[in-house]
């Protein structure tokens, strides 16, 4: 079984502040996915980032950037410089490889302030 | 990236009447269809797994037949809430993925159910 871990639940940020958000993982398995989606107040999931257990390569896609840690089971999560449009949940998850079923974490509550 | 379409948005009604939800993968074929719960603050929890052409899938504490699933094609899968009652007001929402390669989930704008 797979499991995912995001302890913050809620996370205040003044706006420009940076902000991490923390994934842990547990799988027994060798080959898996991981995922981060944001949902904003409509509610719909919106699709971030896919990385491959085997790529431990951290990857920056403008003010996002994702840290993956294979020794810490760690899928970390930083927003730069953040914005009043990025207050949202956002959710990691863990896919087997050749599994249908994704295990999403609980989701951190991101409160950016103006 | 994929596009889902789910419809519709939000639905207000009786208890004891039924509700359908459809979900519909619009520039892509999905012999694969999810259908997820979400509670308030909570994360999402999987409902049943949708597959075209058979029976769904369920999840361990989910009635199948309260809730009913339909993939009749490879591009629309139903979950059709009988005779629902105040309990059942949640927030639902579906994903596919695109089968010829293992990529993402790609995720409708869910439908937010309430039963009066």
């Amino acid at each position: 079984a797979q499991k995912v871990t995001q302890a913050q639940t809620e996370i205040s940020v003044v706006e420009k502040e940076d902000v991490t958000l923390d994934c842990v993982y547990e799988t027994r398995d060798t080959t898996y996915y991981l995922f981060w989606y944001k949902q904003p107040p409509s509610g719909e999931l919106v699709f971030l980032i896919r990385r491959n257990s085997f790529d431990e390569q951290n990857e920056i896609s403008g003010r996002y950037s994702w840290n993956f840690q294979k020794s810490t089971s760690s899928f970390n999560f930083t927003i730069t410089a953040s914005q009043v449009v990025d207050s949202a949940v956002y959710f990691c998850a863990l896919r087997p490889y050749g599994n249908n079923r994704l295990a999403f974490g609980k989701g951190n509550q991101v409160v950016v302030i103006p | 990236g994929a596009v889902v379409s789910q419809h519709p948005s939000w639905v207000i009604c009786k208890s004891g009447t039924s509700v359908k939800i459809e979900c519909r993968s619009l520039d892509f074929q999905a012999t694969t269809m999810f259908w997820y719960r979400q509670f308030p603050k909570q994360s999402l929890m999987l409902m049943a797994t949708s597959n075209e052409g058979s029976k769904a899938t369920y999840e361990q504490g989910v009635e199948k037949d309260k809730f009913l699933i339909n993939h009749a094609s490879l591009t629309l899968s139903t979950l059709t809430v009988t005779s629902a009652h105040p309990e059942d007001s949640s927030f639902y929402i579906c994903s596919a993925r695109l089968e010829t390669k293992n990529t993402e989930a790609f995720f409708g704008q869910g439908t937010r159910l309430t039963v009066v």
